[in-house]
């Protein structure tokens, strides 16, 4: 029973590439959410998604930042021309339904140099 | 915006005592989750707390949701090296579809 699956874990970029992170959720869940953490601090919400669509990228910056979610395949954070701001740890949950608890992956790390 | 406040930010002790982490709001949730961060890691679910005045107990953790449902604490008796961790609360609006965080606590249990 595969929990959700984030890759890469770790995740290099200089200024101004592309960084792509991908979520594969657990078995059976329609519902992914994307977090993002800085170092010692909590999550902060970005974007929610079920399959095909985006149901609130409130959290989401409104610049550089996509999400998608397609019927066939992981679910993609993309965020183009990174800046250093942009290091963080990306997570991913995913859930049944919509609404908690949620499962977590472990994550990926992006450091931008 | 809903704003999830934790305290202590940052706890220390040694093992063996008994501590207690909160999570204080102004606004009212459905539900409150706690959940456990290892470095590393994404955070895992401990427990859900749904109705007010609803107290769970895991092993040594006694989670509490408050009467009001604004507010939630989770008590560790004995802490032990293993319990070391970044402490998350987590609440769920209800009118909206996502989680919102706590600033989180994190605990460093002494052997």
């Amino acid at each position: 029973n595969a929990g959700v699956m984030q890759n890469p874990r770790h995740l290099v970029r200089r200024r101004g590439q592309e960084a792509r992170l991908r979520c594969s959720p657990m078995k059976g869940h329609s519902h992914v959410y994307w977090y993002r953490q800085l170092p010692e601090e909590g999550l902060k919400f970005m974007v929610y998604l079920q399959k095909e669509n985006i149901i609130d990228e409130s959290g989401m910056p409104k610049e550089r930042f996509s999400a998608e979610f397609p019927k066939e395949g992981p679910s993609i954070l993309r965020i183009q021309q990174v800046v250093r701001g942009d290091s963080a740890a990306y997570f991913c949950a995913s859930s049944p339904r919509s609404s908690p608890p949620l499962h977590f992956g472990n994550g990926t790390r992006l450091t931008v140099t | 915006t809903q704003l999830l406040e934790q305290s202590p930010q940052f706890l220390s002790i040694q093992e063996g005592e008994n501590l207690t982490v909160y999570c204080n709001s102004s606004s009212v949730f459905s539900s409150l989750q706690w959940y456990r961060q290892e470095p590393g890691e994404g955070p895992v679910l401990l427990v859900t707390v749904v109705t007010g005045g609803e107290v769970k107990k895991l092993k040594r953790l006694t989670f509490q949701f408050g009467d009001a449902r604004k507010d939630s604490s989770l008590h560790i008796t004995a802490a032990q090296p293993g319990d070391t961790g970044l402490y998350l609360c987590a609440g769920d609006v209800g009118n909206t579809d996502k989680l919102i965080f706590g600033t989180g606590t994190r605990l460093q249990v002494f052997p």
